[in-house]
């Protein structure tokens, strides 16, 4: 399997543009997890979803951003408009239950870079 | 909700030392993972290791779930060692399925 697949991986933009960051999980696992990291605030989990199903989305910081999966193999993470507070490095993972006995493990993606000026 | 301190925040040290890097959680997992920032951004999992120990190579890991702390041990350190290592825990008593992160444990290796 290639691994988890994000796009594009850096981003630059002019503040009020929309951003679309993509991501393809891992063949055959049934969550997909969006976390922001930055300096100031450290790994941040923005969503998750369970069979294309969001299940926890307190973590989206404001209504700028939204989040879909629209089948098994492809999620989106839309900021719009962006703002400069919003240049971070945003990171896909994908996993089987990780409460299930096992080895369940999560995988990142490489992450996206976004930039807005 | 869950608390996960990991300690030192900081670690220098130089290329041939050992180390240990400490995570405590505040309530009992179900899961526990740690995981490799490379200096290029990429978190990599290091090891699943709810209970027990385990070893790959010049790493270890050693979680006592009774006691709600996890060691990683990282033997010889070479320079490709650095970057920062997280622990990530998920409690057994919320029933989700997302992992809580520590803050972290930022190695440098010096030639």
């Amino acid at each position: 399997d290639a691994g988890v697949i994000q796009s594009p991986r850096h981003e630059v933009t002019e503040m009020g543009q929309e951003v679309t960051l993509r991501c393809k999980p891992i063949s055959g696992h049934d969550y997909l997890f969006w976390y922001r990291q930055t300096m100031m605030r450290g790994l941040e989990l923005l969503i998750y979803f369970n069979n294309n199903v969001p299940i926890d989305d307190s973590g989206m910081p404001e209504d700028r951003f939204s989040a879909k999966m629209p089948n098994a193999s492809f999620s989106t993470l839309k900021i719009q408009p962006s703002e400069p507070r919003d240049s971070a490095v945003y990171f896909c993972a994908s996993s089987l239950a990780l409460a299930a006995p096992g080895a369940n493990v999560l995988t990142f993606g490489a992450g996206s870079r976004l930039t807005v000026l | 909700g869950i608390q996960v301190e990991q300690s030192p925040p900081d670690l220098i040290l130089q290329e041939g030392a050992n180390s240990t890097l400490r995570c405590n959680f505040s309530d009992s997992v179900n899961n526990l993972q740690w995981f490799h920032q490379n200096p290029w951004g990429q978190l990599i999992n290091l090891f699943y290791i709810p209970s027990g120990t385990k070893q790959n190579g010049r790493l270890s890991a050693t979680t006592v779930a009774t006691e709600r702390y996890s060691l990683l041990y990282i033997s010889s350190s070479q320079t490709t060692d650095s970057g920062v290592y997280f622990c990530a825990v998920l409690p057994y008593s919320t029933g989700a399925n997302n992992l809580f992160f520590g803050t972290g444990t930022r190695l440098t290796v010096i030639p």
